[in-house]
């Protein structure tokens, strides 16, 4: 597609629950980036995939957090046994090669846990 | 203590006004990028500089690497600006980035 694609765009779930988010990023961007946004916070980092390369996986804030990316291309951010906290806007960005290139943001998943 | 400072963090300004948002940063980086953050949420990567000036349009940004602070400014401003605008730098060691809170830019007819 032309952009960044995020799915899915709202998501309400119970504590305790398990969530699956996903990212598919522009066709040939090489470089893909997780962060959050919770309410009336700035962006939080959380991973950061390069090619083939070992993702950086500095930002995850907890185990509970995981995130793969199939193919070099569709990424999915999934968290276990999710927490109120874990309320966020979840973006997910894409490049071409994060060292030359800025980057396009997907529309965000808004993940409310209950 | 933030590694990304934002300043002013809200700003109001007139239609046609010259704005100005400042980023200052306290560690090492690779690449400074100005965001944009329309009300929504819709988040548009505005620029990447490690160096000197870029302009699009009536958005400029400049760098300056040994003071470690960054500008944006915006010419003309529209009410069409009114926007969060944040200021991330991508550090040198790994692919950590750092984020500024934020500036709350409010451009009134």
């Amino acid at each position: 597609g032309a952009g960044v694609s995020q799915s899915p765009s709202n998501k309400v779930t119970e504590k305790g629950k398990d969530v699956e988010l996903r990212c598919d990023p522009i066709s040939g961007h090489t470089a893909l980036y997780w962060y959050r946004q919770s309410l009336g916070q700035g962006l939080e980092f959380l991973i950061y995939f390069q090619g083939n390369s070992a993702p950086d996986k500095s930002g995850l804030p907890s185990d509970r957090f995981s995130a793969e990316r199939t193919g070099g291309s569709v990424s999915t951010l999934t968290i276990q046994r999710t927490q109120q906290e874990d309320s966020a806007v979840y973006l997910c960005a894409s490049s071409r090669d994060s060292a030359n290139y800025g980057y396009t943001f997907g529309s965000g998943t808004r993940l409310t846990v209950v | 203590k933030n590694e990304v400072e934002q300043s002013p963090q809200n700003l109001t300004a007139q239609e046609g006004e010259f704005i100005t948002i400042n980023c200052s940063y306290s560690v090492g980086i690779s690449a400074l990028h100005w965001l944009q953050q329309h009300p929504g949420g819709g988040i548009v990567s505005l620029f990447m500089l490690s160096s000197g000036k870029k302009k699009h349009g009536r958005l400029i940004a400049t760098i300056n690497i040994q003071e470690k602070h960054s500008s944006l400014h915006i010419t003309a401003s529209h009410p069409r600006d009114s926007a969060v605008y944040i200021c991330a730098v991508r550090g040198n060691t790994g692919n950590q980035f750092y984020f500024g809170t934020g500036t709350s830019l409010t451009v009134i007819p």
